[in-house]
């Protein structure tokens, strides 16, 4: 069984690029779900996809957006970079209504 | 009042003595928590989840719920170094039908030879 994977491991971007970061989910799995993770805090939910549809969002911009392709895999994208969008990215897969999410090894992004 | 609290610790334990990590949640529909290891630079690793109230033991670890006080707790018995990492409680709230997890702070686990 192959597990969550995302690329790449770690990015450093200028303040105002545009980054997209990938995910892979698990065998199996049709739901994917982003997080940030700042330092010191806990992840904070950005978005979750369903069969290729974003169906839940979390406090974040408009800048953060995402897809989910026919292979249940997903690309995060952020616009204008700001500094305080330097964090861990994490990326979840899931199976429908199971709530049991398993993350992949994150992108550690650093906006400088 | 944040929605999942943790104290962020760190709690010190000997090895081989139980660590108790507790976590407290505002949502009082929410319906499943789970509770994450993360490693220092690693991602969150589940561990335990829970849906009823009660206790629920895997392992060397026991993950204990009660609803009416919205509150989580998680027990690691015979604590071994590597077990030394930070503990994230998390919460599915399910509102707005979709399934999300509100997460802790976390809180750091030292266990010490």
């Amino acid at each position: 069984e192959t597990g969550v994977t995302q690329s790449p491991t770690h990015l450093i971007k200028t303040r105002g690029q545009q980054v997209t970061l990938r995910c892979s989910s698990q065998s199996g799995h049709n739901t994917v779900s982003w997080y940030q993770q700042a330092l010191g805090q806990g992840p904070q939910f950005i978005f979750q996809y369903y069969r290729e549809e974003e169906n839940g969002r979390g406090n974040f911009p408009p800048r953060f957006s995402g897809l989910q392709f026919p292979n249940y895999s997903s690309e995060l994208n952020v616009n204008a970079l700001e500094l305080d969008d330097s964090a861990l990215y994490l990326c979840a897969s899931s199976l429908d209504d199971n709530t049991e999410a398993f993350f992949g090894q994150g992108t550690r992004l650093t906006v400088v | 009042q944040k929605e999942v609290e943790q104290n962020s610790g760190p709690l010190s334990v000997p090895e081989g003595a139980i660590a108790s990590l507790n976590c407290t949640y505002s949502d009082r529909g929410s319906q499943s928590f789970f509770w994450y290891r993360q490693y220092s630079g690693k991602s969150p690793e589940l561990i335990m989840s829970i849906y009823s109230n009660g206790d629920k033991e895997d392992g060397r670890f026991t993950a204990q719920l009660n609803k009416a006080s919205q509150y989580v707790s998680l027990l690691i018995r015979d604590s071994q170094p590597s077990d030394s990492a930070t503990y994230l409680c998390a919460v599915n709230p399910f509102s707005g039908g979709y399934n999300k997890l509100i997460f802790g702070a976390g809180t750091r686990l030292a266990v010490h030879p």
